[in-house]
């Protein structure tokens, strides 16, 4: 069955730390790897990425993705308050459908 | 980018009654929509595949006659919960690919859905 697993769970830092998320997934016919941030309604896409080891970057959002190992990291630097959300990493195959793991709670606290 | 709206945005209705769900695409034709279940601080679930002009492909354990999908039109899906109950108080959260392919999708706002 695939899966996707993220960790931590939650995570509360202050403003400014640097933060890394991780995902780590076993599925079939991988094509693509999402991450979204949720706050209080649906997901707001951020990045998507298909390829080894190129870093994709937003600002102070980055994320990377491995396909040897199988996983995925989304940092985010210099931490703010409105970072705080859920961050979900999903994985896509063939059919375009989105498997989402646990999600990651931050917290930044001023 | 394109937009998915869902309606309504939050219903509350008593058990044993029937609530439907929209979710139309604004400015892009989906042959495919996506319906999720989020359950309070738990991730998005999903629930099944919506197709237009055919049946939906519902995901294991999900209950298709409790969840009737309806893809009338490539710019609209409907979700009915029948015989609500107070479990199947949740979010529920549609999709649908982008312009750039399946592995982009838009997700409409979301439906809080409360059963009393």
């Amino acid at each position: 069955e695939d899966k996707v697993v993220q960790s931590p769970l939650s995570l509360v830092v202050h403003e400014g730390d640097t933060v890394t998320l991780n995902c780590s997934y076993e599925v079939t016919n991988f094509r693509s790897l999402l991450w979204y941030k949720q706050e209080k309604k649906a997901p707001t896409f951020l990045f998507m990425l298909t390829s080894s080891g190129i870093e994709k970057k937003s600002g102070r959002l980055s994320s990377i993705l491995d396909k040897k190992e199988l996983f995925s990291i989304l940092n985010i630097t210099a931490t703010q308050t409105g970072d705080s959300a859920v961050y979900l990493c999903a994985y896509s195959g063939n059919t375009g459908k989105l498997i989402f793991g646990q999600g990651t709670t931050l917290q930044v606290k001023p | 980018g394109a937009v998915v709206s869902q309606h309504p945005s939050r219903v509350i209705c008593k058990s044993g009654t029937s609530v439907k769900i929209e979710c139309r695409s604004l400015d892009f034709q989906a042959t495919t929509m996506f319906w999720y279940r989020q359950f309070p601080k738990q991730s998005l679930m999903l629930m099944a595949t919506s197709n237009e002009g055919s049946k939906a492909t519902y995901e294991q354990g999900v209950e298709k006659d409790k969840f009737l999908i309806n893809h009338a039109s490539l710019t609209l899906s409907t979700l009915t919960v029948t015989s609500a109950h107070p479990e199947d108080s949740s979010f529920y959260i549609c999709s649908a690919p982008g312009q750039g392919g399946p592995y982009e999708q838009y997700f409409g706002p979301g439906t809080r859905l409360t059963v009393t």
